[in-house]
Formats: structure tokens, C-alpha cells, sequence
């Protein structure tokens, strides 16, 4: 079993629909991160979250630390927000190092 | 002010050559992570290295190497390449080990 589980997989909406992305992880970690990354590779990062809620624009991340849960949220989606959503935690097992550790990702497809 | 910038971006290789892939950090970041990222899978963990000493190693062959540079610069180095370390090489930096990650666009090695 991954330490970091997303779902769905994939995902296809309509232009202006609500998407929720969910991630759960297995291990103890001090953050999690949401990532988005577009075709040709580079990745961005969206949020960084310890604790409760943070916003940006159209998308809200949320994270249950006692249910190992974080929901990546995206509000009136757009055509643009066409990419993979990555979840990653930065937990570090071996020997003291601060890796993160991803997720598979979450290709979301927003049709006009 | 640039982002963290990674060289070269495409990169194609026999199997058994070696290459060096290169990565500098946003100013005034002291720690660089690599990842693999094969088709289809989240980025793996490879190396860490922060005020230029190794703070972590993924699950690797000592095909691997890298190195950080006393301006914090990093070079990976990958030895007597197989087929399938074909992949997309990110390296990431911030401020401190714990901090936000930033990503660069990554090199995609091809080996044949």
C-alpha cells in the first residue's frame, strides 16, 4: 500500500462545476503539499498545509491531521485548470531527511 | 527573479553512458531535492542535500550520485544507464529543508 493514496485517478468535468480531489495518507508528517502539474513536465506548487484550511483564488485545500485526509478543492472549474494534481507529504523516515513523498496524481479534464 | 532552473531539458543517452544533470536553486535556497518521476507515477525521491551535505537518500542504485556546490548549485549524476532510467528528473529547492518547495520544468532523459 502507497504511504500517499489519491482519488479519483481520473477525472472529467464541465466548465463551472465544483471539483474535490482527496488524498490520504498513512504517515506521520509535519506538511502536505498540493502540486499541479501541466503536460511538458514543470511542476507548481499550489499550497502548503499543517493544519486546517487555505484558499487562493478558485481553489481551497483542507486537511484532517487526525484522519490523515486532505481535499483539494476547485470551485467554478475552467478549462485551464486542465492538469495533474499531485498530492505530496513531507513526513521524512530515513535518517533525518525532509523528502516528500507524492502521490500517483490525479489527471483532471475540464470540457468548455 | 528566476525560479529554480534545471539543464538540460531533454537529454537523449545510450545505456551505458553517463550524465550529469544540473540545477540551480532560487537565491537564497540552501536545499535541493531530486526526484524521478517515471510515465505515469508520482515523482520518487532520490537525494537531498541541504547547506551542501547529503541529508537524504531514496531507494537508488550507487549508480546515482549527486552534489551540492558551495553557491548551492547541484549536479546529478546517474552511471551506466539502463533502459529504465528514462524519465523526467526534478529537482526542487527551499529556504530551509522544511520549507515550501519549488520546482524546476525538470530534465526528460531518454536512454536507447
Amino acid at each position: 500500500k502507497n504511504e500517499v493514496e489519491q482519488s479519483p485517478q481520473n477525472l472529467t468535468a464541465q466548465e463551472g462545476e465544483f471539483i474535490t480531489i482527496n488524498c490520504s495518507y498513512s504517515v506521520g508528517i509535519s506538511a502536505l503539499h498540493w502540486l499541479q502539474q501541466h503536460p511538458g513536465g514543470g511542476i507548481v506548487s499550489l499550497f502548503m498545509l499543517s493544519s486546517g484550511k487555505k484558499k487562493h483564488g478558485r481553489l481551497i485545500a483542507t486537511i484532517n491531521i487526525q484522519e490523515k485526509h486532505s481535499s483539494l478543492h476547485i470551485t467554478a472549474s475552467h478549462p485551464r485548470d486542465s492538469a495533474v494534481y499531485i498530492c505530496a507529504v513531507r513526513g521524512g523516515t530515513q535518517g533525518g531527511s525532509e523528502k516528500l513523498v507524492f502521490g500517483k496524481g490525479t489527471k483532471l479534464t475540464v470540457n468548455p | 527573479d528566476a525560479g529554480v532552473t534545471q539543464s538540460p531539458t531533454h537529454l537523449i543517452k545510450t545505456r551505458g553512458q553517463q550524465v550529469t544533470l544540473r540545477c540551480s536553486p532560487i537565491s537564497g535556497h540552501k536545499s535541493v531535492s531530486w526526484y524521478q518521476q517515471v510515465l505515469g507515477q508520482g515523482p520518487q525521491f532520490i537525494f537531498q542535500y541541504y547547506e551542501k551535505e547529503e541529508r537524504g537518500r531514496g531507494n537508488f542504485p550507487d549508480r546515482f550520485s549527486a552534489r551540492q556546490f558551495p553557491n548551492y548549485s547541484s549536479e546529478l549524476n546517474v552511471n551506466a544507464l539502463l533502459l529504465g532510467d528514462s524519465a523526467l528528473y526534478l529537482c526542487a529547492s527551499s529556504l530551509r529543508g522544511r520549507g515550501e518547495a519549488f520546482f524546476g520544468q525538470g530534465t526528460r532523459l531518454t536512454v536507447v
